[in-house]
């Protein structure tokens, strides 16, 4: 069964570097998200992206944060300037149509950790 | 009023009994409610969801119930088991302003059953 990858499944990192996670969203879908989980709390939504653009964005997305899909098959999600705050489990999802964009399909995801 | 409320935060059942996991909402553009299982160190997994037109819905063990006028719905787990151990979550999602949908998560249920 296809599914959401993202790697990497950790990542260590100091504060005020930037990182960037990837995901490999299911390869005929068309709407890709971010989400994160800081530990111990709800998923929160970061960003939705489709066509190339972002759809929409939460307030947690502010200007630290960027997506791009660079390829046909790559999904990242960039932080330029890490935080301590940022220290969470973050999620990639994928649905395949506007229709079904309710099913979201999440990879196992990647835990970052800012010192 | 985005919020989604769930409770209880953790729940403690024998094997073959009945674990209910409840949650609310305020907003009324809520169209579909989505129930995930989360296991640790994997990604939210979709379990079953239903639309507000209909009071219940049922795959295999899990029903969920929707009381639309109280703004409530519920996650039933029958005849539950040691496997069904894991992290719960209910979710709500209403039509897009962009291109896709985004979830808002409760704060999520843990659960564990006793063999």
């Amino acid at each position: 069964e296809p599914e959401v990858t993202q790697t990497p499944s950790h990542q260590v990192t100091q504060m005020g570097q930037e990182v960037i996670l990837r995901c490999v969203p299911i390869s005929n879908h068309l709407y890709f998200y971010w989400y994160r989980q800081i530990l111990g709390q709800k998923v929160e939504f970061l960003v939705s992206f489709y066509n190339n653009e972002i759809s929409e964005k939460s307030e947690i997305f502010d200007d630290q944060f960027s997506v791009e899909r660079p390829d046909g098959s790559n999904f990242t999600l960039k932080i330029r300037s890490t935080k301590l705050e940022d220290s969470a489990m973050y999620f990639c999802a994928s649905t395949r149509t506007y229709v079904r964009s309710y099913e979201q399909y999440f990879g196992p995801g990647t835990r970052l950790t800012v010192t | 009023q985005q919020q989604v409320k769930q409770s209880p935060q953790s729940l403690i059942v024998q094997k073959g009994g009945i674990s209910i996991i409840n949650c609310a909402y305020e907003n009324t553009a809520f169209d579909y409610f989505p129930w995930y299982q989360q296991f640790p160190g994997k990604g939210p997994a979709l379990l079953i969801a239903i639309r507000p037109d209909v009071s219940e819905k049922k795959e295999g063990r899990f029903t969920i119930s929707f009381n639309k006028s109280a703004k409530q719905f519920s996650l039933h787990i029958m005849d539950s088991q040691p496997g069904d151990s894991a992290t719960y979550f209910c979710a709500a999602s209403s039509p897009p302003s962009g291109s896709a949908r985004q979830l808002t998560f409760g704060s999520g249920t843990q659960l564990t059953v006793l063999p």
